[in-house]
């Protein structure tokens, strides 16, 4: 069965720096692009960022780029995103999503972290 | 960018009904589209992709429809399970986004 769990999430400063960590199980991680989902408390879904299999195809929204990085390390089965100059806009479930041959949807999702940019 | 509008925003309705979904796309985006499900609290559940192309293990009276710019979600038979948010998702071009969602409520 594949099991997505990220980590990581938390209470944060404006201005502060966070790193999300998506755990992945049941299914051969390097052989699957993975994405980064994000949903702000009552709104809808952001997709944020994407990397290739072996990390060399990286997208990012314009919300996000230069300020989040995404990266996989696919001898622990982990997907991250490092997150820097952080928002109260930031403040957010954070997904990872499996994608589908880089297909661009996302047939399996974590069940999310949250992360708030508050003082 | 792509912007992905749906409407309605809300839709009150109750079981058996026949319920569609619109999502309309700023450009063409041929039939690159998929389409989830998300109820309070938990992550999307992927139901359709490329418009119509119905994913395993859900149930038959979801379909898609549409190519361009328009496209529909339909649920044949409204069931007390389905009562949830619907997002549609683009992944024609970088940045792939997402309509604002549609809440399907109780009427």
């Amino acid at each position: 069965e594949v099991q997505l769990v990220e980590s990581g999430g938390g209470l944060v400063q404006p201005g502060g720096s966070l790193r999300l960590s998506c755990a992945a199980s049941g299914f051969t991680f390097s052989n699957y692009e993975m994405n980064w989902v994000r949903q702000a408390p009552g709104k809808g879904l952001e997709w944020l960022s994407y990397i290739g299999l072996s990390g060399s195809n990286i997208y990012y929204a314009d919300s996000v780029k230069g300020r989040f990085t995404i990266s996989r390390d696919n001898s622990k089965n982990s997907l991250y995103l490092e997150m820097t100059s952080l928002r109260a806009e930031d403040t957010a479930v954070y997904y990872c999503a499996r994608d589908r041959g880089a297909s661009g949807y996302f047939p399996n999702w974590g069940q999310g972290t949250l992360v708030t940019v508050s003082s | 960018d792509i912007q992905m509008t749906q409407s309605p925003s809300t839709l009150s309705a109750s079981v058996g009904d026949r319920v569609t979904i619109t999502c309309r796309a700023s450009q063409s985006i041929n039939v690159w589209l998929a389409w989830y499900q998300q109820k309070p609290g938990k992550a999307p559940k992927f139901l359709i992709h490329k418009a119509s192309t119905l994913e395993g293990g859900v149930p038959s009276r979801f379909s898609g429809s549409g190519s361009g710019t328009e496209f529909t979600l339909t649920i044949s038979s409204l069931q007390p399970d389905d009562f949830a948010t619907y997002y549609c998702q683009h992944y024609n071009s970088y940045p792939w986004t997402f309509g604002q969602g549609t809440k399907v409520e109780i009427k």
